[in-house]
């Protein structure tokens, strides 16, 4: 079955306690991007990778790191997290590919990982 | 920068049809997406438009306006299922050549009552 797993999906840390939330893909797909969901704020994106070894930062990036070692895992790291990175997270990955044909380059989705920082 | 707008709430009948809107502002534009997220759970693709027009997908359309920076979600014979949020999202360039990311709006709550 083709999907996007994440762990932990509930975590409850004390600020400054390093944490990595995983996400691996099983579809061969080149993009792969990390997210948090707050509410009123909607998805904002955190990192993104094009492909192994290529990331980028995306709109909240500060606190937060990414690895892109191989292709199908993108793990999210919080350093020293903070109370501020209370939320529910979510990794999603996609084929990189344009507009046109069956390749909508539509993302597909891990089931989130709610993350509460004390 | 990108500006993605869509209502916050909406409410509609169980077997009636409901239209979402979305207008946006990007600094460019390769097609928009629409996914439902039910609470806690995570987005699911509905549709996408790249091209001016309607796309139909049984119970839900899906309309582009390229010119008026605008779309909307069309579902008909609704359901208290569909009860769910529903994310217009925009593929823009962000940076260098074939790099192209989504940007979400926040959001329409959509509520269906008996």
């Amino acid at each position: 079955e083709a999907q996007v797993t994440q762990n932990p999906r509930y975590l409850i840390t004390v600020t400054g306690k390093k944490l990595t939330v995983t996400c691996s893909q099983n579809m061969n797909h080149e993009y792969m991007s990390w997210y948090r969901q707050d509410p009123g704020l909607g998805l904002r994106q955190i990192y993104y990778s094009m492909n192994v070894e290529v990331t980028d930062k995306g709109d909240v990036p500060e606190g937060y790191k990414v690895s892109r070692k191989e292709k199908r895992n993108f793990p999210l790291i919080l350093e020293s997290p903070s109370p501020n990175q209370t939320s529910l997270y979510f990794c999603a990955s996609s084929f990189y590919g344009l507009a046109g044909g069956a390749n909508t380059g539509e993302l597909f989705f891990g089931e989130g990982s709610r993350l509460t920082v004390l | 920068g990108q500006n993605i707008d869509q209502p916050t709430e909406m409410t509609a009948t169980e077997g009636a049809i409901v239209q979402i809107n979305c207008t946006y502002q990007t600094s460019g534009f390769n097609g928009l997406f629409w996914y439902q997220q039910h609470a806690g759970e995570a987005p699911t693709f509905l549709s996408y438009n790249v091209l001016d027009g309607l796309e139909e997908k049984g119970r839900f359309s899906s309309f582009l306006s390229r010119s008026k920076g605008y779309s909307y979600l069309l579902l008909k014979e609704l359901q208290m299922k569909d009860s769910a949020s529903y994310l217009c999202a925009v593929r823009d360039p962000r940076s260098g050549a074939g790099s192209y990311q989504l940007t979400f709006g926040k959001g329409t709550k959509l509520s269906v009552i008996p």
